[in-house]
């Protein structure tokens, strides 16, 4: 299977702010790595595919990068409604796995 | 605009079978572009892939719920269901059926959720 991490777990940040949240897998993924947001009671949605194609209607502060097995996500100046939990999958193979979740604290 | 709907019951006793159906709309199951799969999320936890299936039948299981769990399809009613046999206390989460692109795979869009709780 392969394991993905992310780092940090949670970061403290401020509305304006830039933020980055590193994905990393256990093995090579190609870009075949996705990013959702999650709020509080509300089902994940996907912001970012293919390590790096911004969904339809995402706003364009958010970005990610990488290939293999290192990847990003950033948030280029933090709105209000960008507090919530964020989580890398990998679709590269089965198992799909996900990472454990990093935490956007104001 | 594709929805996709959760149900089953919400409180299942340990050793027993959970149980629960994805109901489809706004687009047909047996697309050949996606699968459709099962995803949970233990209260305050991470998220984690039960497993999918084509509108063919054809399967892929999560290794660590392999023997326990069973999707399957009815295309004739556009639903999909999900059976988690021997349940514990470690199955207690929030149950979310989703989409998933073959190509990307990738899971878009998402049911709203169904919490289910094993407990006597």
């Amino acid at each position: 299977d392969i394991q993905m991490t992310q780092s940090p777990s949670s970061v403290s940040a401020s509305v304006g702010d830039r933020v980055t949240i590193a994905c990393r897998a256990s093995q090579g993924i190609s870009s075949w790595l996705v990013w959702y947001q999650q709020k509080p009671g509300k089902a994940p949605e996907v912001l970012i595919y293919t390590a790096s194609t911004l969904q339809s209607g995402v706003p364009s502060r958010f970005s990610g990068s990488g290939s293999g097995t290192d990847f990003t996500l950033t948030i280029s100046s933090l709105q209000p409604e960008d507090f919530a939990t964020y989580y890398c999958q990998q679709g590269n193979s089965f198992p799909i796995t996900f990472g454990q979740g990093t935490r956007l604290e104001i | 605009q594709l929805q996709l709907q959760e149900s089953g019951p919400g409180l299942v006793k340990p050793s027993e079978t959970l149980s629960l159906t994805c109901i489809v709309s706004g687009g047909s199951i047996s697309s050949a572009n996606y699968y459709w799969g099962w995803i949970r999320q233990p209260p305050g936890k991470a998220l984690e892939w039960v497993g999918n299936i084509y509108y063919s039948g054809n399967t892929y299981y999560n290794p660590s719920l392999k023997s326990r769990v069973t999707i399957s399809v009815d295309t004739s009613k556009n639903h999909f269901s999900l059976r988690l046999n021997s349940v514990t206390a470690a199955d207690t989460a929030v149950y979310y059926c989703a989409r998933i692109s073959v190509a990307v795979r990738w899971f878009d869009p998402w049911g709203q959720g169904t919490l289910v709780t094993v407990s006597s």
